[in-house]
């Protein structure tokens, strides 16, 4: 199957700092991209779809200008939690899927980035 | 909206059988996905369901009735390795993939 990858894997940064999150998409190109992240024992919630190109869609109660989205190329969405908290520690998890039209509704995911903000 | 339930836990014995459930409220999908999870590590892609009926994937099988909103995994010959969640989630027309809350599967020697 299709691989996405994650860099960085593992990131600790203190209170205040500004964390950026790649996500590529190794073998195919990805028009739409996917955030989510996962609280310990929760579910994956979507936080938004990045798309290329474009201004991301934010999912209700995810605030646009600390999660700052950016999607340059067909291969790389980058996500940049900006003046990074506490609350904000999470397992963050992006996926991609292949264009409209090619008849794939799988979506592909990456190995996740875990935050921890002191 | 979509309204996803899972158990929220499970138990099992090494060898033997278990079956996960799900059940879903959506007018329409674009299939149904389940997923395993080992803690703190990537989702892993178990089945796709879009049309009724069984998928048969070596140890994992998996049901879907789309009249009933109902799906289920099912493991067979457990293994020490198969203790993870399992995630349920439906791709509505036109929009993102919603996820169950998982159901944390422990397997018992």
């Amino acid at each position: 199957g299709a691989v996405v990858s994650q860099h960085p894997s593992r990131v600790i940064c203190k209170s205040g700092t500004s964390v950026k999150i790649e996500c590529r998409s190794l073998d195919f190109q990805a028009t739409t991209m996917f955030w989510y992240r996962q609280f310990p024992k929760q579910s994956l919630m979507l936080m938004a779809t990045s798309n290329e190109g474009s201004k991301a869609t934010y999912e209700q109660g995810v605030e646009k200008d600390k999660f700052l989205i950016n999607h340059a190329s067909l291969t790389l969405s980058t996500l940049t939690v900006t003046s990074a908290h506490p609350e904000d520690s999470s397992f963050y998890i992006c996926s991609a899927r292949d264009p409209p039209g090619t008849g794939v509704v799988e979506q592909f995911f990456g190995p996740g980035t875990r935050l921890t903000v002191l | 909206g979509q309204n996803i339930d899972q158990p929220t836990e499970m138990t099992a014995t090494e060898g033997a059988i278990v079956q996960i459930n799900c059940t879903y409220q959506t007018s329409g999908f674009n299939g149904l996905f389940w997923y395993q999870q080992h803690a703190g590590e990537a989702l892993t892609f178990l089945s796709y369901n879009v049309l009724d009926g069984l998928e048969e994937k070596g140890r994992f099988s998996s049901f879907l009735s789309r009249s009933k909103g109902y799906s289920y995994l099912l493991l067979k010959e457990l293994q020490m390795k198969d203790s993870a969640s399992y995630l349920c989630a439906v791709r509505p027309y036109g929009q993102n993939f919603v996820f169950g809350p998982g159901t944390r599967l422990s397997v018992l020697p």
